[in-house]
């Protein structure tokens, strides 16, 4: 059973800081691997996307790769700023069904 | 992309009452998703609604307590009922793209006393 993990479940950083968020995942059987923010009361934004082929995809300051190998996703901010303050949560979607496994966010605070 | 919404945002209701939420997507989408998020919690899905068929549900759900019409492809709506506090959640339902992006609606924010 496919299981995901996001260490720390809460980090706060000095404005400007590059970071690292963690998620790793159990079954490296995996269609693709969505990393999403979510802002207190509000919806989800899809930030990045990673096909199972693929090794990182990048978006302005965020940078997400994936090494199935070891189960592992990072999502790297750089130059972070308070508007990147909100929950990040990682996901996998197996290759059996459209289903996404969710892990349980990391709780980003960017202290000006 | 996709552009979802969701009504109500947000409501108060009483126990033992029903909820009907209703998700509207800009362009036809073959199948939306039903998720619930528990205070605290991360998602956890409810059930995949396809157009034309009954909706699919997740261990620990039920047709009974949370029907879902799907009436066209870009309309569905997801029914909580006879709701206890333990209902209190944020509802979101969500599209997949061809580009296996998956896209949320803003989420109802439901509150049972």
């Amino acid at each position: 059973k496919q299981e995901v993990t996001q260490i720390p479940a809460a980090l706060s950083v000095p404005e400007g800081e590059n970071l690292v968020l963690n998620c790793s995942f159990t079954d490296s059987a995996i269609y693709n691997l969505q990393w999403f923010r979510q802002d207190p009361g509000k919806g989800l934004t899809s930030l990045l996307l990673i096909q199972s082929s693929q090794r990182e995809q990048t978006s302005g300051r965020l940078n997400a790769s994936l090494d199935k190998s070891s189960g592992r996703s990072t999502l790297y901010i750089a130059a972070s700023q308070p508007g990147d303050s909100a929950t990040y949560l990682c996901a996998v979607r197996p290759w059996s069904n459209y289903q996404l496994i969710w892990g349980a966010g990391t709780k980003l605070i960017i202290k000006p | 992309s996709a552009v979802i919404s969701q009504k109500p945002s947000r409501d108060i209701c009483q126990r033992g009452t029903s909820l009907t939420i209703q998700c509207q997507v800009d362009s036809q989408v073959t199948m939306m998703f039903w998720y619930r998020q528990q205070p605290g919690q991360s998602l956890t899905l409810i059930a995949t609604a396809n157009q034309g068929s009954e909706a699919t549900y997740e261990s620990g759900f039920v047709i009974d307590k949370f029907p879902i019409s799907r009436p066209n492809l870009t309309f569905s709506t997801l029914t909580v009922s006879n709701m206890s506090p333990e209902d209190s959640s944020i509802y979101l339902c969500s599209v997949e793209r061809s580009t296996d992006t998956q896209y949320f609606g803003p989420g109802t924010r439901l509150t049972v006393l």
